[in-house]
């Protein structure tokens, strides 16, 4: 079946400090890829997305993401991170014809 | 500006009690679906309508039924509300179905007791 797993439930990373949040899915074929980032007491706002064509995608604020088709992985980064980075983060990936697939999210907090 | 507005934003309410969760979109999207968020279990999908008239199950749909008159209004009912649906819960638009990323409303948190 196809899923999505983000492996790290919580991560606490330093203000300024790089982040990488971990990301695998399981699909027969490629499916298009996105990171969204949810704020306590907000909805879901898209940071990137991957359909095809280079594989490092680049987001808003300045994340971006690489998408490894060896590994299946599509791995979220930053080179340093500011406090108000501090959420959680979703992996999601969809086959073409197909729903969303949600991963479980990882909460990131940020110490200063 | 373009937005998924979702209410109320906050309820707790009693079992078997019915309730409707009103969700409206500005963005002329075709698709909307909606879905329930709980602890290390990601966003799963209740339902999802691809245009007016036409909506379908997704991962959860027990326990909740929805309607798409409009193009614009998606909402979604709990006829007899029960604690297990007691959760956050988000709609959300995209322009189409496929490669096209999807815009969610701020959610609304129900406490069924």
């Amino acid at each position: 079946a196809q899923s999505v797993t983000q492996p790290d439930i919580h991560i606490t990373v330093s203000e300024g400090a790089s982040l990488e949040l971990r990301c695998n899915y399981s699909y027969g074929a490629t499916p298009y890829l996105f990171w969204y980032v949810q704020s306590p007491g907000q909805g879901l706002q898209l940071l990137l997305k991957y359909f095809s064509g280079d594989t490092l995608v680049q987001g808003i604020k300045g994340f971006e993401a690489e998408f490894k088709r060896s590994q299946s992985s599509f791995n979220l980064r930053k080179p340093s991170v500011h406090w108000s980075d501090a959420a959680e983060y979703f992996c999601v990936a969809k086959e073409y014809g197909n729903k969303l697939v949600f991963g479980a999210g990882t909460i990131l907090r940020v110490k200063s | 500006e373009a937005q998924v507005t979702q209410n109320p934003r906050y309820l707790i309410t009693v079992t078997g009690k019915k309730l409707t969760v009103t969700c409206s979109q500005n963005m002329n999207h075709e698709y909307m679906s909606w879905y329930r968020q709980d602890p290390g279990l990601g966003l799963r999908q209740i339902y999802y309508s691809m245009n007016v008239e036409v909506t379908d199950k997704g991962d959860v749909p027990e326990g909740y039924k929805v309607s798409r008159k409009e193009k614009r209004n998606f909402p979604l009912i709990l006829e007899s509300p029960s604690p297990n649906q007691t959760s956050l819960y988000f709609c959300a638009s995209s322009e189409g179905f496929n490669n096209q990323p999807q815009h969610f409303g701020d959610g609304t948190r129900l406490s069924i007791l």
